[in-house]
């Protein structure tokens, strides 16, 4: 089955502790984004990867770092979380073949930072 | 920034009538994009037009772009209780070899039975 996966599902953490979320999608996929969202702002992209070792800043990257050594995984790293850091995160991922961007969603990731 | 922003933020329809949103964005675009997401959950693409269609359909959801007003609706006729969710619209943009998708704030839809 086509899918993103996403982990953790839920997470609640403390200020200034060190935490990944997992995404891997197994589609063959290019292109892979994070976003998060919150209320009242909608999605708002993190980071986005074109496709192995190629990265780049979204719109919200303060705060976050990712990496894409591998074409199926695209981790999301918080060095140090702070409670504006509470969020719904999402990754998602697509074919970049100048044809279609539709994008495949993960189920979401709940994180609150104490 | 917010590229595509939803208008209404919010509607309540009853079962059977039909629901449009309309999306305005503010500068040019490759394609865009309609999403629903059920409360809490991922979102789940829906439809995509590119920048040089004026109109397309799937099933019961119409969506039409108007590149010169920098618009688009999504219209779902005869509508169903499942239908409430939240709907999106995305600006995909490239740019050299970068792509990037853009999403608004979203409509809340309640249909009514």
């Amino acid at each position: 089955e086509a899918q993103v996966t996403q982990n953790p599902r839920y997470l609640i953490t403390v200020t200034g502790k060190k935490l990944t979320v997992t995404c891997s999608q197994n589609m063959n996929h290019e292109y892979m984004s994070w976003y998060r969202q919150d209320p009242g702002l909608g999605l708002r992209q993190i980071y986005y990867s074109m496709n192995v070792e190629v990265t780049d800043k979204g719109d919200v990257p303060e705060g976050y770092k990712v990496s894409r050594k591998e074409k199926r995984n695209f981790p999301l790293i918080l060095e140090s979380p702070s409670p504006n850091q509470t969020s719904l995160y999402f990754c998602a991922s697509s074919s970049y073949d100048r044809v279609s961007y539709e994008q495949y969603f993960g189920p979401g990731t709940r994180l609150t930072v104490t | 920034s917010q590229q595509g922003e939803e208008d209404p933020q919010a509607l309540s329809i009853q079962e059977g009538e039909n629901a449009t949103m309309n999306c305005s964005y503010k500068t040019s675009i490759n394609n865009l994009q309609w999403y629903r997401q059920n409360s809490g959950r991922g979102l789940v693409h829906l439809i995509l037009i590119r920048s040089n269609e004026r109109e397309k359909h799937s099933g019961r959801l119409r969506v039409t772009l108007d590149t010169s007003k920098k618009s688009s609706s999504l219209l779902i006729t005869a509508s169903r209780a499942a239908d409430t969710a939240s709907y999106f619209c995305a600006t995909g943009r490239s740019g050299g070899s970068n792509y990037k998708l853009t999403f608004g704030k979203g409509t809340l839809l309640t249909v009514n039975p």
